[in-house]
């Protein structure tokens, strides 16, 4: 069984703030996407990663692919209220199903 | 607005009980995966349709069962609901081609009771 695992589990910041989020995983993908999600709602894809060591930006957000394509990383610098949420990572796996990590909650105060 | 729609938004059922829910998939995608979300986990992998064929199942009982239409619509049908069943059933659809990206419905949120 594929496992994805996100660190930290919850996160609670200031405005202004930098972050990292991690997401790990002992199983090869052959991409990987982030995703927040909203308190009801269903998430909302921010990015797909696709080539070992690639990096992609997104206004405050970066986002980098490991080397061997079994982790993933989220920098958000200067956290604003407007990026609270479940940040979720998915790996697509090689029978083209996703596995969903549990999510990193991260609450940024005014 | 990822174009994915579900129904109904609401359900509150029996254990025992049949339950049906619908998705309508993002126009062009081929590929439909179905989700549970329980209160504050990931979504699980139930599983997924492409061009109308089951082709990849998550660890859940048969008794969660799927469809997928000509028009690449889907239903997630469970029987025998039981009071764990409660949860946020998520749909997600997305094209067979390019990144794989898939965009997701809001939602249905299920109580068994």
């Amino acid at each position: 069984t594929q496992l994805l695992e996100q660190s930290p589990q919850f996160l609670s910041i200031q405005e202004g703030e930098n972050l990292t989020v991690y997401c790990n995983s002992s199983s090869v993908f052959s991409s990987l996407q982030w995703y927040r999600q909203e308190p009801g709602e269903g998430p909302v894809l921010l990015v797909t990663v696709v080539t070992g060591g690639e990096v992609k930006k997104l206004k405050r957000l970066t986002f980098q692919f490991g080397d061997a394509r079994k982790d993933s990383s989220l920098h958000i610098t200067a956290a604003q209220p407007g990026d609270t949420g479940l940040y979720l990572c998915a790996g697509l796996d090689y029978g083209q199903n996703f596995v969903f990590g549990p999510g990193t909650r991260l609450s940024v105060l005014p | 607005e990822t174009g994915v729609t579900q129904s109904p938004t609401h359900l509150i059922k029996t254990r025992g009980q049949q339950v049906t829910l619908r998705c309508s998939s993002q126009s062009g995608h081929n590929t439909v995966s179905w989700y549970q979300q329980a209160l504050g986990q990931g979504p699980q992998f139930i599983f997924q349709y492409y061009r109308e064929e089951e082709n990849g199942r998550g660890n859940f009982p048969p008794r969660f069962s799927g469809l997928q239409f000509p028009n690449y619509s889907s239903e997630l049908n469970v029987n025998a609901l039981e009071l764990d069943d409660s949860a946020l059933y998520l749909c997600a659809s997305r094209s067979d081609r390019g990144l794989n990206e898939q965009y997701f419905g809001p939602g249905t949120r299920l109580t068994v009771t």
